[in-house]
């Protein structure tokens, strides 16, 4: 099992649509989880952090279950500027010294 | 307040060839990574140090070798460049090993090798 998977996608959706990301890592242990954004030809970018209780920035929401050892992104109302590639991503080998991302899922929002 | 800048931003190599790409952060992070982009691969970690003077293997360390002399310096070399080394490279920093602190990435160096 790879370390971090996502939804291969991509997804193609319209303005104003929801949209949810899903992403599993395999390491128990992991302690920190994020989202970053990545624009085409562009660095990452931190999207939100992901918090155990769950957590909320404007249209976006992340989600985290330890049990099931799944996160997840939900978009809501999305915008064209939501076009991107967002990667999940987990501390790996149960230390926090480096991050794993997953290979991304590309989100294209159309007008 | 710069952040992460690598150089160069562009570079094409001929098979054989060596160089040096630089990343300098300015924010007084101790971790400095180096990860390279390939479609349909993700990101994959070269290399990182965990302070100055330290240094340490990811997941694709062959071919590369990396230094960090100073604190706010990281050196990813390649000593004879392969056309499997064309890729996009980037650099990240972090504050520390917390696992509340993100790691900031710098604008990439895109780099052909013929």
């Amino acid at each position: 099992r790879k370390e971090v998977e996502q939804d291969p996608g991509p997804f193609n959706v319209p303005e104003g649509a929801t949209v949810a990301f899903n992403c599993t890592y395999s390491n128990s242990a992991s302690q920190s989880f994020f989202w970053y954004r990545q624009d085409c030809r562009k660095e990452p970018k931190l999207l939100m952090s992901v918090y155990s209780s769950g957590n909320e920035d404007g249209r976006f929401t992340a989600q985290l279950n330890r049990a099931s050892q799944y996160i997840s992104l939900l978009i809501r109302d999305s915008k064209l500027s939501d076009s991107a590639t967002y990667l999940c991503t987990v501390n790996s080998g149960g230390s926090n010294y480096k991050l794993t991302f997953g290979k991304g899922t590309l989100l294209t929002v159309n007008p | 307040n710069a952040g992460v800048t690598q150089t160069p931003k562009f570079r094409v190599l001929k098979t054989g060839q060596s160089m040096t790409l630089l990343c300098a952060q300015d924010m007084n992070h101790e971790y400095m990574y180096w990860y390279r982009q390939d479609p349909g691969m993700g990101l994959r970690l070269i290399h990182y140090s965990v302070g100055e003077g330290t240094t340490a293997k990811g997941e694709v360390p062959d071919g590369y070798n990396v230094s960090r002399l100073k604190k706010q310096n990281f050196l990813l070399g390649l000593e004879s460049a392969a056309p499997s080394q064309t890729s996009v490279y980037f650099c990240a920093s972090r504050r520390d090993n917390l696992a509340k602190n993100i790691q900031y990435f710098g604008a990439g160096t895109r780099l052909s090798v013929l």
